[in-house]
């Protein structure tokens, strides 16, 4: 099915770094979603974005939806030990029947204390 | 409060069986979803519930998949004949419904292993 293009694929990062991933489509998405996957477990919602342009933080996270409304980008600051894990985008289309999410292949981040 | 909740946590089963999976949605959530999810993949789309309205079983990727929803709440997604290449995790997830916004809430996932 059509996915979303997330990148980069995997990242090794010191901790302290700070770490940016994106996401981008070639359709319009209304709504924008960022998750995090640890293994053996579900997604977990980590920011939700409505708007185009909006600019949201949770903690040491900040998400920010595209003004083309084409892309969306994820931000951690101070990368800690526990912030290991998949970051996975998602998004839901204008005009998409029902609420069903397109995901991102998804980030993979290893953090080196 | 309660998350979504899924059983089995891990389930084997022999290529041809058929095979049921459950989902417990958040209480008050209207909507709820089964995503497919692959080794070292994203999340594919397999079918969306919403109140009383006709599922969107768009994402099921054959007639050997069928899910149900009763009385509003739980759902069962029932893969029929298994093939090797069902073997997945299966996520199920819930979400307020049209007016929530959009956001999803999973559970851990069914790992299906077809031998």
């Amino acid at each position: 099915g059509q996915q979303l293009n997330q990148s980069p694929q995997s990242m090794f990062i010191q901790e302290g770094e700070d770490v940016s991933m994106n996401c981008t489509s070639s359709s319009i998405f209304n709504t924008w979603l960022w998750y995090k996957q640890d293994p053996g477990e579900g997604p977990v919602l980590l920011i939700a974005l409505y708007k185009a342009g909006e600019l949201t933080s949770n903690g040491r996270l900040t998400a920010q939806f595209g003004i083309t409304r084409k892309d969306s980008f994820l931000n951690i600051s101070a990368s800690i030990p526990s912030d290991v894990g998949i970051y996975f985008c998602a998004g839901r289309r204008i005009y998409n029947q029902g609420g069903k999410l397109i995901f991102g292949q998804g980030t993979e981040l290893s953090v080196k204390p | 409060g309660a998350g979504v909740s899924q059983s089995p946590s891990n389930k084997v089963t022999e290529k041809g069986k058929d095979v049921e999976l459950r989902c417990d949605p958040i209480s008050g959530h209207t909507a709820l979803y089964w995503y497919r999810q692959s080794l070292g993949q994203g999340l594919e789309f397999l079918i969306y519930f919403q109140g009383n309205s006709a599922p969107d079983k768009s994402g099921l990727p054959s007639d050997r998949f069928s899910a149900e929803r009763t009385g509003g709440s739980v759902s069962t997604l029932t893969i029929q004949r298994t093939q090797q290449e069902d073997s997945a995790v299966y996520l199920c997830a819930s979400s307020l419904g049209p007016s929530g916004g959009g956001e999803q809430y999973f559970g851990p996932g069914t790992r299906l292993t077809v031998t």
